[in-house]
């Protein structure tokens, strides 16, 4: 019931664009995204809710497809300052607080 | 701070030994959750509060894992007879609560990074 991210690992040149992927067997509710730099908290970037809503952060933006039980996360002109291991949870229920189940992490690297 | 704040950051201990994990969630959130991170992995869900109430325990892999937050803010996360399977980092994360529809995000502290020799 894990979700599956991919790719596992990308790296990248500054400014370069990236998408990340985040696919579940069973029927989502919604789609967390974290970030995680080694040795610190995850930080939260986004939720998506089912509905196939698409939610902006400045040059990071994420879609959730109901469909195909998936969520993509996109980076454009990615900076230094995004590196690091991404993470997406979700959850099944329709209720506040409820559990997420997250993927194994999508580590992604840029250089100057 | 406003954040989350985990205490101790770094835990070694021995083999048969008990340890205490606290939490202290972000002020006036009703949600806490308790979450394992193996090196590599992405956190695995151990157990959630709302208030003092754990309404969701599934997630503790044996008996030897208990968790409390007897008056809705603080929580800790007791691990009795420490084996080395329990190594990894423990998170806590914590949420406003603003009723069934919709999700609120989880706030994570920088987790408990336990070492059992």
């Amino acid at each position: 019931q894990q979700p599956v991210q991919s790719p596992q690992a990308v790296i990248l040149r500054e400014g370069e664009d990236a998408v990340i992927n985040c696919s579940s067997s069973k029927a989502l509710y919604s789609v967390h995204w974290y970030r995680q730099k080694h040795g610190e908290a995850p930080v939260f970037l986004m939720i998506l809710l089912k509905g196939g809503e698409q939610k902006g952060h400045e040059k990071i933006s994420a879609s959730f497809n109901e469909k195909k039980q998936q969520s993509s996360l996109y980076l454009t002109a990615s900076q230094l300052s995004y590196s690091g291991t991404y993470f997406c949870g979700t959850s099944w229920k329709e209720t506040s607080g409820s559990r997420l189940t997250f993927g194994e992490g999508t580590q992604l690297t840029v250089n100057p | 701070g406003a954040g989350v704040s985990q205490s101790p950051r770094y835990k070694v201990a021995k083999r048969g030994q008990d340890v205490a994990l606290r939490c202290d969630p972000i002020s006036g959130h009703v949600s806490l959750f308790w979450y394992q991170q193996a090196l590599g992995q992405g956190p695995e869900f151990l157990t959630y509060f709302q208030n003092e109430a754990q309404l969701d325990k599934s997630g503790l892999p044996s008996d030897r894992f208990f968790a409390e937050r007897p008056e809705g803010s603080v929580s800790t996360l007791k691990i009795q007879r420490t084996q080395q399977e329990d190594s990894a980092v423990y998170l806590c994360a914590s949420s406003s609560y603003r009723g069934p529809r919709g999700n609120q995000p989880q706030h994570f502290g920088d987790g408990t990074r336990l070492s059992i020799l």
